[in-house]
Parts: structure tokens; C-alpha cells; sequence
């Protein structure tokens, strides 16, 4: 079955500055992946999702890029803002097989003022 | 549009005690996934529907979870007997179809003393 692993699992960036979080996938079949912003006590809600059609897409302040061969990809935040501060999870997913959604363990973003 | 809707908020049982959550999806989502989401960790699928059939529980412990949809609409998920262990957030979220997004719940904590 699919595996994701995400990095890092902390990750503090001063206000402004941009943050980059990456995650690897383990089943080639997988070609949904979304990202979830989990704020404390809170449910994960998707913030940008990327299908495996592309290689890039652009939310505001907000990207995912996605390597196929090398089976990874990655959200980047620049500019960012005291109210990125949450969890943010990677997830893959075999859409159009079992459809089922795995997440990765989670990046706990600081931002620091 | 209202949300998917999740019963109890919280919940605190002895070990060894039964529990029930409940789970009411987006009107019209095919596709209902159960996670289990232990604090400090990425939700981890336990079950997932398309409409009533059972489509993975690979991970689901079996000899003491149990899940239904019936109607291919709302689901139940039971634990019997409790464990300590099984203390964590019960998210439930439906998407519409193979290739939609996944809405979740605002989950139930359970705490088993």
C-alpha cells in the first residue's frame, strides 16, 4: 500500500520568509495529492491539492510542486503570516484504483514574529 | 452548504466500556473515510465507504472496531471493548467522488481512562 513520508516535522521560519515542506510518496499509481492545514483542536482543511496531470500549481502565497520519477513533492509558503502558524499535512492518493487517502505525519509550522 | 457533521464532540469512557460515534457526510458524497488521528500524528484511514460497500478496512482492528453506512448515507463507528491506546480524534470526511476533495468533520475526541 502507499506510504508518505513528510519533512520536517518541525520547522520555525521568521515572519516574511518563506517555508518549504516536503513530502515523498511510495506508490507510483498515486496521482491526487492534496495539503491540509490543521490549526490546534481544529479539523485538517485542504488548502491546495495538485494532480499528477501537472507539475506545478500556484495558490496566492501558496505552491505544490510534484517530481513523478523521483516521487515527491513539496509545499511552499512564502511571505508568510502569523496565521500560517498550524499543521500541515501531505497526502496521496491512487484516485482512479481504491481511491483511498493517506496522510503523511504532519509539519507543526511556527512562525515567529 | 453545510459541512460533515460528527456526534459526539467529545467522549470519555473506561477501559473495557463500548463506544459509538456518528457520522453524517456532505449530502450527495459517495465516498466516507473514518481516520483516527492520535495527538501529535497525521490521521491514519481506518475504514472507507463508496456508498454502502466497504471499500479498504485493511487497517481497521477488526476483533474490536466495527463500522456501517448503512443507506450509503450516514456511518456509525463502534469500539468494543476500549483500550487505553485508542484514545484520539475520530475523524470522519466524505468527498463526492473518486477525484473530489475529502471535507472532514470536526471529529470526536475520545479519552479512554
Amino acid at each position: 500500500g502507499e506510504n508518505v513520508e513528510q519533512h520536517p516535522s518541525t520547522l520555525s521560519v521568521q515572519e516574511g520568509d518563506s517555508a518549504v515542506i516536503k513530502c515523498t510518496y511510495s506508490d507510483s499509481a498515486s496521482n491526487y495529492f492534496p495539503w491540509y492545514k490543521q490549526e490546534l483542536g481544529k479539523r485538517p482543511q485542504l488548502i491546495i491539492d495538485i494532480r499528477s496531470n501537472v507539475g506545478e500549481k500556484k495558490d496566492q502565497r501558496i505552491a505544490v510542486t510534484l517530481n513523478k520519477t523521483a516521487k515527491h513533492f513539496s509545499l511552499h509558503i512564502t511571505e508568510t503570516q502569523p496565521e500560517d502558524s498550524a499543521v500541515y499535512f501531505c497526502a496521496a492518493s491512487p484516485l482512479n484504483r481504491d481511491d483511498k487517502i493517506i496522510f503523511g505525519k504532519g509539519t507543526r509550522l511556527h512562525i515567529l514574529p | 452548504e453545510a459541512g460533515v457533521a460528527q456526534s459526539p464532540r467529545y467522549k470519555i469512557i473506561e477501559k473495557r466500556q463500548s463506544v459509538a460515534f456518528w457520522c453524517n457526510p456532505i449530502s450527495g458524497h459517495a465516498t466516507l473515510y473514518w481516520y483516527q488521528q492520535i495527538l501529535g500524528q497525521g490521521p491514519k484511514l481506518l475504514i472507507q465507504f463508496q456508498n454502502n460497500g466497504v471499500v479498504d478496512d485493511s487497517q481497521l482492528p477488526k476483533d474490536r472496531f466495527s463500522a456501517e453506512r448503512l443507506k450509503g448515507v450516514d456511518s456509525t463507528l463502534k469500539i468494543q471493548p476500549a483500550k487505553l491506546e485508542d484514545s484520539a480524534v475520530y475523524l470522519c470526511a466524505s468527498s463526492l467522488d473518486r477525484y473530489g476533495e475529502a471535507f472532514f468533520g470536526q471529529g470526536t475526541r475520545l479519552t479512554v481512562v
